[in-house]
């Protein structure tokens, strides 16, 4: 079945400690996205990437990074420079045009 | 830049009875949007979207929506909901090809929708 895995479904943090979300799509897609979502806030992109090897900060890219080494994989790292990194984290990916972006299940990160 | 606007966010409606969600956009140009569904602890799923053509567009699960260029709107619509309804729904808009934001989509805050017996 094609569709955009991520893992783990839940994931703990000590303070201090980088943490590394992990994103994989076999549908051959070109962009991948990812969001952090927060009660009563909706969706904020974090970083995109349009194409392998190029990636692009979002609205709240601070205390995150990422790496797109291959078309299929778009993992996530969240930093100690992340002071409040409890949310609900989701990837997406779209084919290069039209915009329509598909979801993975999220990862919900909390902090120990 | 884009932005959305979701003015309700928690609705509560009978079982049978019709659903009408609010969205209302900001963009210079005709853009891109889209209607996802939530269920708790799940990713979104597309409900539908308009490009361009036809204003009413059809989408999955019985809903539709209309977007209305004049008061920069798009509204989610069933006539008749069911228990398994119940989720949140974010409204989202993309502006196309602009260079400077290709692929970028803007989402509402969402609207909590439940649903009683």
């Amino acid at each position: 079945d094609g569709g955009i895995t991520q893992s783990p479904k839940y994931l703990f943090r000590k303070e201090g400690q980088n943490v590394t979300l992990s994103c994989e799509q076999n549908l051959n897609h070109d962009a991948m996205y990812w969001y952090r979502q927060d009660p009563g806030q909706g969706l904020r992109l974090i970083y995109y990437s349009q194409i392998v090897n190029d990636f692009q900060k979002g609205d709240i890219a601070e205390g995150y990074s990422v790496s797109r080494e291959k078309k299929e994989s778009f993992p996530l790292t969240v930093t100690s420079a992340q002071k409040n990194p409890t949310a609900f984290y989701l990837c997406a990916s779209s084919i290069s045009t039209k915009n329509i972006q598909y979801f993975g299940a999220g990862t919900r990160l909390s902090v120990l | 830049a884009q932005s959305v606007t979701q003015p309700d966010i928690h609705i509560t409606v009978s079982e049978g009875a019709s659903l009408e969600l609010r969205c209302n956009y900001s963009y210079g140009a005709t853009p891109y949007l889209f209607w996802y569904v939530q269920s708790p602890g799940q990713g979104l799923q597309l409900l539908l979207k308009y490009f361009s053509g036809d204003t009413l567009v059809q989408g999955i699960k019985g809903f539709e929506a209309e977007f209305k260029r004049s008061q920069s709107s798009f509204n989610l619509r069933k006539p008749s909901v069911h228990w398994s309804d119940a989720a949140e729904y974010f409204c989202a808009v993309g502006a196309g090809l602009a260079a400077d934001s290709w692929g970028k989509l803007q989402f509402g805050a969402g609207t909590q929708v439940v649903v009683t017996p």
